[in-house]
């Protein structure tokens, strides 16, 4: 069971860029690494995966070196809407789906 | 998001009882999941589908049962509500035609046992 550690909390302050490290040292080789970013009181919501390298979308960036045991999630210029738990999860492909492992995730708290 | 919508949102109980959650979903996908999440931790799995005849079970599915009743429909029961049980319960929803599973959740339902 390829387990995630993540920091319980994390503080910042508006504008600043943010970046949560993911610790998976039993990633299997075909496991994929995902973030979910959850909200008070609503489900987690997908913000972005990869395999290798660095993959960027319109929310996020994500940091993956090469041998893949670690990953960082790096937000841009947070604001104080993205105040949320942070949820990093390696699996998920269609063969090792009861892999797929919710840690306690990331608490990040942006400040004014 | 709005394609999987979970009823009802909020409900009390008392214990002994037996209660209904139910999840639907509008994205067509074959794969359905009910997870808890208690304060401060994270969720965890109770069952999964991965389509209308394959019922599967988490790693807490100890007093919890659940029906597929069709691709869009998976609801989950409490045979016999305990205080312990109360938690927020998420369904989600994926599409393993992509390859890589990518779940997206309901808004949850907040189940308080007395």
């Amino acid at each position: 069971l390829a387990k995630t550690t993540q920091p319980i909390s994390m503080d910042s302050y508006e504008g600043q860029e943010v970046n949560i490290t993911c610790s998976h040292n039993n990633i299997a080789t075909n496991d994929y690494i995902t973030w979910y970013q959850q909200f008070p009181s609503q489900g987690p919501r997908f913000i972005i995966q990869g395999y290798k390298t660095k993959v960027t979308n319109e929310v996020a960036s994500l940091f993956i070196p090469a041998d893949r045991k670690s990953s960082t999630l790096s937000l841009p210029r947070v604001s104080l809407s993205d105040t949320a738990v942070y949820y990093c999860l390696v699996g998920g492909t269609i063969d090792n789906f009861n892999k797929f492992y919710f840690g306690s995730g990331t608490k990040l708290n942006v400040k004014p | 998001d709005a394609d999987v919508t979970q009823t009802p949102r909020n409900r009390i109980t008392k214990t002994g009882k037996r209660i209904m959650l139910e999840c639907s979903q509008t994205k067509g996908h074959d794969r359905m999941y009910w997870y808890r999440q208690d304060p401060g931790l994270g969720l965890r799995l109770i069952y999964y589908s991965f389509d209308v005849k394959d019922i599967n079970k988490g790693e807490i599915s100890d007093g919890y049962s659940v029906s597929r009743q069709a691709q869009a429909k998976f609801s989950l029961s409490l045979e016999s509500a305990i205080p312990n049980q109360t938690a927020l319960y998420f369904c989600a929803t994926s599409d393993p035609g992509t390859g890589r599973e990518t779940q997206y959740f309901g808004p949850g339902t907040r189940l308080l046992v007395l």
